[in-house]
């Protein structure tokens, strides 16, 4: 079935670095856009930004430029979430989620079941 | 992008109607997309374009856009559907940049 399957919970301390992973299958990995969604505790959902799929050509939302780098391995179907210099403000549950867009409707249809970063010192 | 707006907090009777609204300028162009999300569960899609709903959402959600507002309807709420409710939409810049309502509890009486 079509599934994305992140890696499992972090603890990094701040200044740190962070990876995150999301594997896709069940589908063919460069039909669909993969997006980046943030929740903080207790906070609703942010949206980071999206990576296309058949070009690599991440776009990030307003506050997730510089730290955060989205990047993909085509060959195992993999989108991944890099967080540099990591602050304890970090901590979050992050999604990755497959979109289908066109010119008026975007939907994201599949999501990652989440990776806990948690940053303390 | 620009801004979504949503009401932070809904109740509705058992068996009634309740309607989540969410309101931006993106959406005079874009169809919003909704989205369900439970405590400590990924967000799930429940409506998106026009009117659509995928495969084993019930047919009690709907939704419906005017202008610069989108509404997801649940008729006959169940108490299942308490949650938390996001709407989600697209600029048209070109850049296709997204944003988040910031999300509506409904609470099932």
């Amino acid at each position: 079935q079509v599934q994305l399957v992140q890696s499992g919970s972090e603890l990094k301390k701040p200044g740190a670095s962070v990876k995150v992973s999301c594997k896709a299958s069940g589908y063919t990995f460069t039909s669909y856009a993969m997006n980046w969604v943030r929740q903080a505790p207790g906070q609703g959902l942010e949206w980071m930004g999206w990576i296309n799929t058949n070009t690599g050509n991440p776009t990030y939302a307003q506050g997730f430029t510089g730290r955060f780098v989205f990047s993909l391995d085509t060959s195992v179907s993999t989108a991944y979430l890099q967080i540099s210099s990591l602050e304890a403000e970090d901590s979050a549950v992050y999604y990755c989620a497959r979109e289908y867009y066109d010119s008026s409707d975007s939907r994201l249809d599949v999501w990652g079941q989440g990776t806990l970063v948690i940053v303390f010192s | 992008s620009s801004e979504l707006t949503q009401g932070p907090a809904v109740s509705v009777a058992l068996g009634q109607t309740v309607r989540i609204t969410c309101q931006g300028d993106s959406l005079r162009s874009y169809y919003a997309s909704w989205y369900q999300q439970k405590p400590g569960q990924a967000p799930v899609l429940v409506i998106y374009g026009k009117n659509n709903r995928p495969s084993g959402i019930p047919d009690r959600f709907s939704g419906s856009s005017s202008g610069n507002t989108a509404s997801l309807t649940i008729t006959g709420a169940q108490a299942e559907d308490e949650a938390d409710y996001y709407c989600n939409s697209r600029d048209t810049s070109g850049n296709h940049l997204g944003v988040f309502g910031g999300g509506t509890k409904l609470t099932v009486l």
